[in-house]
């Protein structure tokens, strides 16, 4: 089976940084997703990446290391509205998504 | 109105019942998913269609059955309802099955079964 780690809670206050890792060990790889999600309600695209490096996407930015495993989401100038769980999600072979459980950020005032 | 529907939105169900949760999507996407989310699991996917017509188990197709008769509808049921399957159903559809195309999600379905 696919193997996505990610922490399961961080918190920060507003205004910091927070950087999000994500690990992961799957049969194949076709590209790695991050998802917000706010409680109660359904995940919304936020990043992909499928070449190592960094893409930057305004406050957000996702970063991949394919020979590592490794990715992380950085979350910057955090605000409030930010306060929610982050999903890593990586495609394999058979092009099929496998989520990591969640990260619940908390952003404190 | 752009995107996926699901229905109904909530549902308590008797154990043995069975139960169709439905989902719409009017993007013309052609792969449609189905998963469940429980607390400390994430999601997981149970079916999913790359294409109407056609469907594909995923990691826990066990005690759920879909079609694809068309490209908006993917319908999920549960032949006999267990407490087991007590979870958050969220729909998803991508323009295709492959690299890239990232996924949209419906607003979930919370069922309950009891």
């Amino acid at each position: 089976g696919q193997n996505i780690d990610q922490p399961t809670e961080m918190t920060a206050t507003e205004g910091a940084i927070v950087q999000i890792n994500c690990t992961y060990q799957t049969s194949g790889f076709n590209g790695l997703f991050w998802y917000q999600q706010h409680a109660g309600e359904a995940p919304t695209f936020l990043s992909y990446n499928v070449l190592d490096g960094l893409e930057e996407k305004g406050r957000f930015s996702s970063f991949l290391s394919r020979s590592k495993g490794y990715s992380y989401l950085l979350l910057k100038e955090l605000q409030m509205k930010d306060s929610a769980s982050y999903l890593c999600a990586v495609k394999d072979s058979d092009y099929k998504l496998s989520f990591g459980a969640g990260t619940t950020v908390t952003v404190r005032a | 109105i752009a995107g996926i529907t699901q229905a109904p939105t909530s549902q308590i169900l008797a154990a043995g019942r069975r139960m169709t949760l439905r989902c719409t999507q009017d993007m013309r996407h052609n792969a449609m998913y189905w998963y469940r989310q429980d607390l400390g699991l994430g999601l997981r996917l149970i079916h999913y269609s790359n294409t109407a017509g056609t469907t594909g188990k995923g990691e826990v197709p066990d005690g759920y059955s879909v079609s694809r008769a068309n490209t908006d509808d993917f319908p999920l049921t549960l032949a006999s309802a267990v407490p087991s399957q007590t979870s958050v159903y969220f729909c998803a559809s991508s323009e295709s099955g492959g690299e890239g195309n990232e996924q949209f999600f419906g607003p979930g379905t919370r069922l309950t079964v009891l």
